[in-house]
């Protein structure tokens, strides 16, 4: 029963060079949640999606971010352009519904470094 | 004010003594409240959600309070492995399951 799945673990980008994260939920969850946490700081929500379909998108910064979720294939998160301030360790979440009544499983998490 | 308030600590105590987290939060029509753990650089765990009467897991005692808005966690003859920063979490409700969380307080047990 493989978990949620994110890779790379570790990315290193130069700025001006795009990040693709990509994230595989739990067999059987088609919601996918995606966080991004800075050095000494929470989890930020950045944005929901369900299979083919951006549900909540209010925590994505306005410009170079971009999400999906594709019938096929894991959920990609893309920046583009990216700069020393997108260092972070982004934190891809998968639940099988919306009731909430329960939490998410996190995967391992992919820590982008620009340098 | 911030959604999800929580002491950043860091609480230092010694092994077998039990230590109380407290939070707060914002939103009067929050719905479900969780406690995760992190442990360094590494991901969060769902530790327990928390009721309105309360629930208990083995050393760990949950707490929710919504008159006040109000969640605590009791972790009783802390253990060295329990030393890790305690995330507090809030579910809006409307929110869609997208869960709101605290900064964290920072746990040491030691020897």
């Amino acid at each position: 029963n493989a978990g949620v799945m994110q890779n790379p673990r570790h990315l290193v980008r130069r700025r001006g060079q795009e990040a693709r994260l990509r994230c595989s939920p739990m067999k059987g969850h088609s919601h996918v949640y995606w966080y991004r946490q800075l050095p000494e700081e929470g989890l930020k929500f950045m944005v929901y999606l369900q299979k083919e379909n951006i549900i909540d998108e209010s925590g994505m910064p306005k410009e170079r971010f971009s999400a999906e979720f594709p019938k096929e294939g894991p959920s990609i998160l893309r920046i583009q352009q990216v700069v020393r301030g997108d260092s972070a360790a982004y934190f891809c979440a998968s639940s099988p519904r919306i009731d909430g009544d329960y939490g998410y499983t996190f995967g391992s998490g992919t820590r982008l470094t620009v340098v | 004010r911030k959604e999800v308030e929580q002491d950043p600590g860091p609480f230092n105590v010694p092994e077998g003594a039990t230590v109380a987290f407290n939070c707060t939060y914002s939103n009067s029509a929050s719905q479900s409240f969780f406690w995760y753990r992190q442990d360094c650089r590494k991901e969060p765990k769902l530790l327990m959600s928390v009721y309105s009467s309360g629930n208990e897991d083995g050393r760990f005692t949950a707490q929710l309070n919504r008159a006040s808005q109000y969640i605590s966690l009791l972790i009783r003859d802390s253990k060295l492995s329990d030393s890790a920063t305690y995330l507090c979490v809030v579910n809006p409700r409307g929110g869609g399951n997208k869960l709101t969380f605290g900064t964290g307080t920072q746990l040491k047990v030691e020897l």
